[in-house]
């Protein structure tokens, strides 16, 4: 079965320094991978996808996350973050062979950008 | 587009009644499914479709039922509604392996 961990429940970061939020995963094949930002009171929004490929994905609000096979790992970084950036981030896997079931979720992560 | 969109956004039920969360997307995705958010618990896929006529069980089914008559809309529908259930709910629809979300419901049982 397919799992999603997101180690830390909170990430506290200083306006203007790199962000990392941290998601390891676990699936039978090779994963689909994603990752999305909820802004308060509001439904997920998709950030970026990892499918195949460059293992650097860039996506949206200058986000990139970096696929690590061997550490069954995509962890998402930003090179300068914004007070702007804080939200709940969430890292999700899919098993393309396993399509009924679709997508699993990790716990979430808030990241808390100060200024 | 409209894309996802579920109303109501709020709703406050007693323990017992019944209602429908409805949820309809103007992008004719086949793949529908509903989610509950819990706090530090992510998101819990509680039914899905893969096209009109066909539904399945994901992760928490008890107590929800679903059906799929149209591409568009995908209801879900809270049976016998218990404090439990108190959380907020999210339809999404997806294609090419990616998700698009609604704006949620957010549901208190007393």
């Amino acid at each position: 079965a397919q799992s999603v961990a997101q180690p830390e429940d909170q990430v506290n970061v200083a306006e203007g320094n790199p962000l990392t939020v941290k998601c390891t995963y676990s699936v039978s094949g090779n994963p689909y991978l994603f990752w999305y930002v909820q802004y308060p009171n509001r439904g997920l929004q998709f950030l970026l996808k990892y499918i195949t490929g460059d293992n650097l994905v860039k996506g949206s609000y200058g986000f990139e996350a970096e696929f690590n096979k061997s550490q069954t790992s995509f962890h998402l970084k930003k090179p300068s973050a914004l007070v702007s950036d804080s939200a709940l981030y969430f890292c999700a896997v899919r098993d393309p062979n396993n399509y009924g079931q679709n997508f699993v979720f990790g716990p979430g992560t808030r990241l808390s950008v100060l200024p | 587009n409209a894309g996802v969109t579920q109303t109501p956004k709020f709703q406050v039920l007693k323990t017992g009644q019944s209602m429908t969360l409805q949820c309809a997307q103007d992008m004719n995705h086949e793949y529908m499914s509903w989610y509950r958010q819990d706090p530090g618990m992510g998101l819990r896929l509680i039914h899905y479709s893969v096209g009109a006529g066909i539904t399945d069980q994901g992760e928490v089914p008890n107590g929800y039922n679903v059906s799929r008559s149209t591409t568009e809309d995908f209801p879900l529908r809270l049976l016998s509604a218990a404090p439990s259930q108190t959380s907020v709910y999210f339809c999404a629809s997806a294609k090419g392996g990616e998700q698009y979300f609604g704006p949620g419901t957010r549901l208190t049982v007393t």
